[in-house]
């Protein structure tokens, strides 16, 4: 079955303690991205990656790290993590591009609480 | 900075109408434009993708327009069905642009 994965889906934590976020996906896709949702705020792209080594900072990047070794993992870094990072975590993936003429496939989410 | 509006935060119609959600934007030139289904606690599913270029698009029971001049999308669910209740999100991609999202709207269909 063609799909994003994300692990772990739910996560609580304390404020300072790394943390890493594992996305991935079986669909040969090129691009992938990692977005936040919170209330009244709606989804906001925090990085994105066009191909392997290749990534780049969307609207939200600070305080996150993200790496693009193998095509098919993008794994999200919180390496010091804070309150104001508690929020929902997709990852995404397309075909190509910029993730814009490409419909994108969502993974199920990540909550994160940040103690 | 770019921003991107829908019309409302929920919508209420009876089930059969034709549901009416609105996507308005300022300082963004989209290239394509996107909308997407949410469900509670689930990821975004994707629905339809309009090129800057097209006027409307048609997929079964939905229908999506796009004017560049309004800057609006209008996005039609025909026939509603209870079924069709969910948060609806408008996405804009455009060259050297950052992809964003609208905030969404709550869609409920009511028997």
């Amino acid at each position: 079955e063609a799909q994003v994965t994300q692990n772990p889906r739910y996560l609580i934590t304390v404020t300072g303690k790394k943390l890493t976020v594992t996305c991935s996906q079986n669909m040969n896709h090129e691009y992938m991205s990692w977005y936040r949702q919170d209330p009244g705020l709606g989804l906001r792209q925090i990085y994105y990656s066009m191909n392997v080594e290749v990534t780049d900072k969307g609207d939200v990047p600070e305080g996150y790290k993200v790496s693009r070794k193998e095509k098919r993992n993008f794994p999200l870094i919180l390496e010091s993590p804070s309150p104001n990072q508690t929020s929902l975590y997709f990852c995404a993936s397309s075909l190509f591009g910029q993730g814009w003429y490409n419909e994108q496939f969502f993974g199920p989410g990540t909550r994160l609480t940040v103690l | 900075s770019q921003k991107i509006e829908q019309n409302s935060e929920a919508l209420n119609i009876q089930e059969g109408k034709t549901a009416t959600l609105t996507c308005n934007y300022t300082n963004y030139s989209p290239a394509y434009l996107q909308w997407y289904r949410q469900d509670p606690g689930r990821g975004p599913v994707f629905l339809l993708l309009i090129r800057e270029n097209e006027k409307e698009k048609r997929k079964e029971r939905l229908k999506v327009t796009f004017d560049t001049t309004l800057k609006q999308s209008l996005f039609h669910i025909t026939a509603s069905q209870p079924a069709d209740s969910a948060t609806y999100l408008c996405a804009l991609g455009g060259y050297g642009q950052n992809f964003v999202f609208g905030p969404g709207t709550r869609l409920s269909v009511l028997p």
